[in-house]
């Protein structure tokens, strides 16, 4: 069974950083691309990052390029989401995706506040 | 940057019915178009993918098609389990999804 399990999340400031991470199993983690997608509060789905199979080639959004930084460690089936210089506008639910062509995994999501 | 546009913002249906909507793409997309489900407080489910194609495990009752550059979602018979909010997305250029159609039972 495919499981994606996000953590990482909580409440920063503005302006500061923040680390995510996303845990998957039951599958070959190396063989995909990998994603994230955030949800602010009440509002439509955002894609935020997608990354290569072996991390050579990482894709941004104009919002998050520059500030955001999407990486993997295949060895440990883990991804992350490494977010500077963060604004209230990130507030949001931010998912770990597995792309396979489709975004056809998701996992529980892992809430992020920017507030002062 | 492509647009989606999606509609109706939201709809109210009765059981059995059958429930349209549609995702308007800004330009040529070719079948780079996915639908989602997302029910309250969890993560959005695949429907459908490259435009035509039923995800694993979903209900026959789902169909989408396109005519050029405008996408549909089909349920042909409404059930109560179908409630939610569904979102198309574009995988032509980068990733957009629609702003979100919420589906409930009249």
């Amino acid at each position: 069974e495919v499981q994606l399990v996000e953590s990482g999340g909580g409440l920063v400031q503005p302006g500061r950083s923040l680390k995510l991470s996303c845990a998957a199993s039951g599958f070959t983690f190396s063989n995909y691309y990998m994603a994230w997608v955030r949800q602010a509060p009440k509002k439509g789905l955002e894609w935020v990052a997608t990354i290569s199979t072996s991390g050579s080639r990482t894709y941004y959004p104009d919002s998050v390029k520059g500030r955001f930084t999407i990486s993997r460690d295949n060895a440990k089936s883990s991804l992350y989401l490494q977010m500077n210089s963060l604004k209230s506008e990130d507030t949001a639910t931010y998912y770990c995706a597995r792309d396979n062509n489709y975004f056809d995994y998701w996992g529980q999501g892992v809430m992020v506040t920017v507030s002062s | 940057d492509i647009q989606m546009t999606q509609s109706p913002a939201s709809l109210s249906a009765s059981l059995e019915e059958i429930v349209t909507i549609t995702c308007q793409a800004s330009q040529d997309i070719g079948n780079w178009l996915a639908w989602y489900q997302q029910k309250p407080g969890k993560s959005p489910q695949l429907l459908i993918h490259s435009a035509t194609s039923l995800a694993d495990g979903i209900p026959s009752r789902f169909s989408g098609s396109r005519s050029g550059t405008q996408y549909s979602l089909k349920i042909s018979r409404l059930q109560v389990e179908d409630t939610g909010i569904y979102y198309c997305l574009q995988r032509y250029s980068k990733n957009t999804f629609g702003a979100g159609t919420k589906l409930e039972l009249k």
